[in-house]
């Protein structure tokens, strides 16, 4: 079975300084997506950034890129020059088109921007 | 920019008793999930629905729920007779396509469901 693991409950970052959370995943498939979502306290949860296996070359959306390592099984959020609105939980996801549709998440990581 | 919807944003109900949680997708999408999230606990899929049948669902998504889209618009969960371990923060999704990396899941803000 897909499992996804955030070994990090909880982070903390200065505003403006850098930050990287970690994810790691188990799968024996070749075909699938990661992605990272964020959900701010409001609770609706919102794509960050997401990376196709079969690519290279790590995804980047503005502030936020990704570390993908396919051999280590490694999905790590970078997030640059952190503000206050990135404050939220972060959750790591994977799916394959072998098992459907569904997505599968990590435990997540709440992020505190100090200010 | 289009949301998904959800309401109520929570729902108090007595162990035994139906709930329906409702949920608008956004207008194009044709694929719609089911999460939920038991507090402390992983996000867990339940069901997905495409072209007015379930594609898909885990073993968590047993007889005492059900899925609907009554008209075009809504997409319902029905818990037949709640019990105190579906107390969670159950959320809707909706996607345009079910393939590929375009297969971007549109999450709503969640109903907390509180069984008594």
């Amino acid at each position: 079975a897909q499992t996804v693991t955030q070994s990090q409950p909880e982070m903390s970052v200065q505003e403006a300084e850098t930050v990287t959370l970690s994810c790691t995943y188990d799968t024996s498939e070749s075909d699938y997506y990661l992605f990272w979502y964020k959900q701010p306290p409001s609770r609706q949860m919102i794509l960050v950034i997401r990376q196709e296996a079969y690519k290279q070359q790590n995804a980047t959306e503005n502030r936020f890129s990704v570390n993908f390592q396919k051999a280590a099984k490694s999905f790590s959020l970078k997030i640059s020059d952190s503000q206050l609105g990135d404050a939220a939980m972060y959750f790591c996801a994977y799916r394959s088109p072998e098992y459907g549709n569904k997505l599968v998440f990590g435990a997540g990581t709440i992020l505190r921007v100090k200010s | 920019e289009p949301e998904v919807t959800q309401t109520p944003s929570h729902q108090v109900t007595q162990m035994g008793q139906e709930v329906i949680l409702r949920c608008v997708p956004i207008s194009n999408h044709l694929y719609f999930y089911w999460y939920r999230q038991i507090l402390g606990q992983k996000v867990e899929f339940l069901v997905s629905f495409y072209n007015n049948e379930i594609s898909e669902k885990s073993e968590i998504f047993d007889d005492q729920f059900s899925v609907e889209r009554p008209d075009g618009s809504n997409f319902t969960l029905k818990i037949r007779s709640t019990k105190l371990e579906d107390s969670a923060m159950y959320f809707c999704a909706s996607s345009s396509t079910p393939d590929s990396i375009k297969n971007i899941q549109y999450f709503g803000a969640g109903t907390r469901l509180s069984v008594l």
